[in-house]
């Protein structure tokens, strides 16, 4: 059979609504996040970052959170575009090592 | 603006070729990487050089070689290729963090089938 990691979890939201994305981090000792969006044809682009020693930091209609207790981050989109529908990955670093680690990545479309 | 190239954007080889992928980065970056992409699998690290001739083995670095002569130039290279490296790779760069941001800047990506 298919193995589960072939399909990525898919987010459908209306053009207008928010949107949260979630992700679990694997590393304790990791202390910066980064989230990256990448679009059908195209290599990943940089949304947003934070570092550990924040809980909170916001852009442009996105806001990353963390939560180091139970090592979880999350994007959310706010008024989500038709150009929003991409697939979303968050990455995870021990700064002092400058390696990402990338995980699986969540597809949205955004319906008209 | 920050640009890494990829010297192809589709590829296909036979089993058993020697394939080598060209990455430029025109940033003056310390670090580039190369990852390959699979569904549902995220990006895994293949190698990453923090400096001219100096290259390290990334998470799953076996069938695959790099070479880094130039700073600006990282090169990947499957010695002998087989239907199981059939996949997108995808190159990015960064400068060693200062304080501020450790992003990596990706090329277009090269899909590579392997026939």
């Amino acid at each position: 059979g298919e193995s589960v990691g072939l399909h990525l979890p898919t987010l459908s939201v209306q053009e207008g609504d928010n949107s949260i994305i979630n992700c679990a981090y694997s590393n304790s000792a990791s202390d910066y996040f980064i989230w990256y969006k990448q679009e059908s044809g195209k290599g990943p682009q940089f949304i947003i970052d934070i570092r550990s020693n924040m809980d909170k930091r916001q852009g442009q209609r996105v806001t990353v959170l963390l939560n180091k207790t139970v090592k979880h981050l999350s994007l959310q989109i706010a008024a989500n575009q038709p150009g929003d529908s991409a697939v979303y990955f968050c990455a995870e670093m021990v700064a002092a090592g400058n390696k990402l680690t990338f995980g699986g990545g969540t597809r949205v479309l955004v319906k008209p | 603006d920050v640009k890494v190239t990829q010297s192809s954007r589709y590829l296909v080889k036979r089993t058993g070729e020697k394939v080598f992928l060209e990455c430029v980065q025109d940033m003056d970056h310390e670090n580039m990487f190369w990852y390959r992409q699979d569904p549902g699998l995220g990006l895994r690290l293949i190698y990453f050089s923090y400096d001219v001739k100096m290259k390290e083995k990334g998470d799953i670095p076996e069938g695959y070689s790099v070479s880094r002569e130039k700073k600006e130039r990282f090169s990947l290279i499957l010695e002998s290729a087989s239907t199981n490296q059939t996949s997108m790779y995808l190159c990015a760069s960064s400068s060693p963090g200062t304080g501020a941001s450790y992003e990596q800047y990706f090329g277009p990506g090269t899909r590579l089938t392997v026939t």
